[in-house]
């Protein structure tokens, strides 16, 4: 089992639509939570970074992090186009220093 | 540009010769991470220093591989003997001591080995 989960899609929807992007783990140790955008031929983008259980919004942006479930999400309202991408989430224990990937959601919003 | 830059892009190689890779930190970073990335998979990390120490290195990383930081700026990936199988994206990423779990990735170069 891996530790990190998670949906490789790929999910299609129309522009407006608000997606819903998630993930599960196993290691309770995990405290840090990350999710990347990763556009076709490129590296990593840093989108959302949160510590421990809790909510964290950033313009259509809300990441949410359940830790007694092991789950955490990213949500994007009124996605538009330029949100097509891979979207990975990513997790750091304390004190570890390097990051254990999802697989990635591959993403396409149709306009 | 203040990003992480990663030189070359593209490496085609053919099977058994010796690569080099190159990554350029934000210049403020003090860590700097390699991850390698096949298709269709999320990062798999390879390891990182910390100024020119090497801390850590993953079981991933065979003793093919060899990676430095000489004077704790830029870093060098070499993979001797290239096999098939290391065919991937090689990504850099870099953090501060103050962030240490916040990293920026690099463009990635991307290795084909024929």
């Amino acid at each position: 089992q891996k530790e990190v989960e998670q949906d490789p899609g790929p999910l299609s929807v129309p522009e407006g639509a608000i997606v819903s992007l998630n993930c599960t783990y196993s290691n309770s140790a995990f405290q840090y939570f990350m999710w990347y955008r990763q556009y076709s031929r490129k590296g990593p983008e840093l989108l959302m970074y949160t510590y421990s259980s809790g909510n964290k919004e950033d313009g259509r942006f809300t990441a949410q992090v359940d830790k007694s479930s092991k789950y955490i999400s990213l949500f994007i309202r009124d996605s538009q186009p330029s949100d097509s991408a891979t979207y990975l989430c990513a997790m750091d224990l304390t004190g570890a220093n390097n990051l254990f990937f999802g697989t990635g959601t591959r993403l396409t919003v149709i306009p | 540009d203040t990003g992480v830059s990663q030189d070359p892009r593209h490496k085609i190689t053919k099977r058994g010769q010796n690569v080099t890779f190159r990554c350029d930190p934000i210049s403020e970073h003090n860590r700097l991470y390699w991850y390698r990335q096949t298709l269709g998979q999320g990062p798999e990390f390879l390891t990182y220093f910390q100024n020119e120490a090497q801390l850590e290195k993953s079981r991933l990383l065979s003793d093919r591989f060899s990676a430095e930081r000489p004077k704790g700026s830029f870093s060098t990936l070499e993979i001797q003997r290239t096999e098939q199988g290391d065919s991937a994206m090689y990504l850099c990423a870099s953090s501060s001591l103050a962030g240490l779990d916040e990293q920026y990735f690099g463009p990635g170069t991307r290795l084909t080995v024929t």
